[in-house]
Formats: structure tokens, sequence, C-alpha cells
């Protein structure tokens, strides 16, 4: 079953412009992680947030996590064509010693040249 | 840089043949997971092992599929008979099994039963 919900399910934008990606989850979570995923490829980690962190950085990403509302959202600012892939919130649950990762549907982004 | 090997990448099948996938999980890692995505789908788990014991296949529909990691380190995931609806990717990752590491993916076996 799927733990993650992305919103939007498909985005289209300029390159150049920023692109804003939501993840909403039902249960307490260790962790949430996001990764990409070129057209028919293996997926590629991004980043990972910890639920006691509430945002962090990577090169052009920028992860927030609310854990009162059960939510993250990645921004990828100055959006090249090549971010153009699916992405995908996962999360790990609390507790225990099994690191399984439930996924999301996820995000269809397209950035046009 | 490491890697996870899978192979086959392709396969085609006719329904009820039996179907074998092969992953080489990144050297030392304790964890290996065989994962499903059916097109337009995140992806979903089907077995969990770590080192050579089952964690999770609760996910695993027992009655066609099976899944062993003999020594612990490669893994095969078989289908037997295949259906239909089996028509998916099927993605291996593995990774240290310690708290906050990501999971790192293969290229994936796309599967498609005729």
């Amino acid at each position: 079953s799927q733990q993650g919900e992305e919103d939007p399910q498909a985005l289209s934008i300029q390159e150049g412009e920023n692109a804003t990606m939501n993840c909403s989850y039902k249960t307490s979570i260790n962790n949430l992680q996001w990764y990409r995923q070129n057209s028919g490829r293996g997926l590629v980690h991004l980043i990972l947030i910890r639920s006691n962190e509430r945002e962090k950085h990577s090169g052009r990403l920028r992860v927030t996590l609310d854990t009162s509302k059960k939510s993250s959202s990645l921004l990828i600012t100055a959006s090249r064509a090549a971010d153009t892939a699916s992405y995908f919130c996962a999360t790990r649950g609390s507790g225990g010693s099994n690191y399984k990762l439930t996924f999301g549907k996820g995000t269809l982004l397209t950035v046009n040249p | 840089e490491a890697e996870v090997a899978q192979s086959p990448r392709y396969k085609i099948t006719e329904k009820s043949q039996a179907v074998a996938f092969w992953c080489d999980p990144i050297s030392g890692h304790a964890t290996l997971y065989w994962y499903r995505q059916i097109l337009g789908q995140g992806p979903e788990l089907l077995v969990q092992f770590q080192d050579e014991s089952v964690v999770d296949d609760s996910q695993l529909p027992k009655d066609r599929f099976s899944a062993e990691r003999l020594k612990g380190v490669d893994s095969t995931l078989k289908i037997q008979p295949a259906e239909l609806g089996d028509s998916a990717m099927y993605l291996c990752a593995s990774g240290p099994g310690r708290e906050y590491v990501e999971q790192f993916f293969g290229p994936g076996t796309r599967l498609t039963v005729l």
C-alpha cells in the first residue's frame, strides 16, 4: 500500500523556473526521503530529512517537513531540462529495525527548454 | 562508484511461463529489497532481506513468487507461473541496514507478460 501521496501528479514548467512538489503521508515516520526516476530507469536518492528536522538543503534542492501536518515539500530552484523526471517521496516508519520505505505515486516533472 | 546490478534488463515472456530476475547488491550491504513498480505508480515492496533472512515478505504473492538470498549476497526473484498482471518494472535496492541511510537502486528489469 502507498503511504505517501504526491501533489501534483504532473507539473510542467519552463527552464529557469522553480518547481515545488508536495507529499502527504498518514502514519508517524522516522525519516522521509525524496528520489528521482528518469524514464525507464532505477531510482536515485536526492535527500533525506529526519523527523526532528524541519528543513534541509542540497544544491538546488530544498526540502521541508511538517510532522504536525504529516507533509513535506520538495523545491527545485532554477530548473533545467535535465531535471525532467518523476519524483517520489518515501517514508520510513518510526520504531523497529525494519528499514523498508513506503513510496508515494510520484510527481512527473517536465521542464521545457 | 559501486552500483546495484540487475539482469536481465528486459524480459518478455508468455503467460504461465517461469521467469527469474537476478540482483547483485553493493558489496557489504546487509539489506536487500525487491520492489515492483507498475507503470505510473511508485515502487511497492515485495520482499526485504537482512543478510540471508527474510525480514518482510508480507506483500509477496507467495503462491507464485519466491525470493532467495542464499549466501546473503546476491538474490534471485522468481515468478512461476507468470500472469498478465505481473507486467511491471522489478527493482532491486540495497542498503547498509543502518538508520538514516538511503537505499541504492539498480536499473530494474522490465517484464512484459504476453
